[in-house]
């Protein structure tokens, strides 16, 4: 596709419950990263790949946080035991290089909602 | 510890007037800086960008200025559009590392 497409959008977890994310990038983009807004605030940094190589994840909130791509295309943002702290957009980015002075192209999100 | 700040939540415009939106980071290793312009229910679209070598770049509309011995930049649009209602997001990199770091945004309201 065009852009950068995330599934599900909205997503409602019970307390306790696991949920995976996925990020569909831009075909042949080398570099993918998770962000979490909360509500109000900018997008915060959770992880960062170049190809499957997981280069960064020094973001990532605690070990109930989990995040792989491992054809170094689609990934997945897996949390386990999700908590109500968890709710948030997640954002995933892509870009061409390691560093695209054009910025990263954004997905729309996805709706994390832990009831 | 918030290393790149916006302090103005919101800001509101006449059309056909100017809109400048000012953003402070504390890192003296950030070295690229860019705006992203987010809409509701989307995620963020980049907008404009600058190096730390320069302290000016300019497309069309929109120019943003970098002062680094005050750690400040800003964005100006001119002339301000109904359509550039929207929250505007300064991040901030340091080139090589990856990520950036975001500020919490700016609500422009360009009024008819």
């Amino acid at each position: 596709g065009a852009g950068v497409s995330q599934s599900p959008r909205y997503k409602v977890a019970k307390r306790g419950q696991d949920v995976a994310l996925r990020c569909d990038p831009i075909s042949g983009h080398v570099s993918l990263f998770w962000y979490q807004q909360a509500l109000g605030q900018g997008p915060e940094f959770l992880t960062y790949f170049q190809n499957e190589a997981q280069l960064d994840k020094s973001g990532l909130p605690s070990d109930r946080f989990f995040a792989e791509r491992p054809e170094g295309s689609v990934s997945t943002l897996k949390i386990q035991r999700t908590q109500q702290e968890d709710s948030a957009v997640y954002l995933c980015a892509s870009s061409l290089g390691g560093f695209d002075n054009y910025g990263y192209t954004f997905g729309s999100g996805t709706r994390l909602t832990v009831v | 510890d918030q290393q790149v700040k916006q302090n103005s939540p919101s800001l509101s415009v006449q059309e056909g007037r100017i809109s400048i939106l000012n953003c402070d980071y504390t890192n003296s290793m950030f070295d690229y800086f860019l705006w992203y312009k987010k809409y509701p229910a989307e995620g963020p679209t980049f907008l404009i960008s600058i190096s730390s070598i320069k302290d000016k770049n300019e497309d069309g509309r929109f120019t943003v200025f970098l002062n680094k011995s005050a750690k400040h930049l800003s964005l100006h649009i001119v002339p301000s559009q109904p359509g550039d209602s929207a929250v505007y997001f300064c991040a901030a990199s340091a080139v090589n590392a990856g990520k950036s770091t975001f500020g919490d945004g700016t609500t422009l309201t360009v009024k008819p």
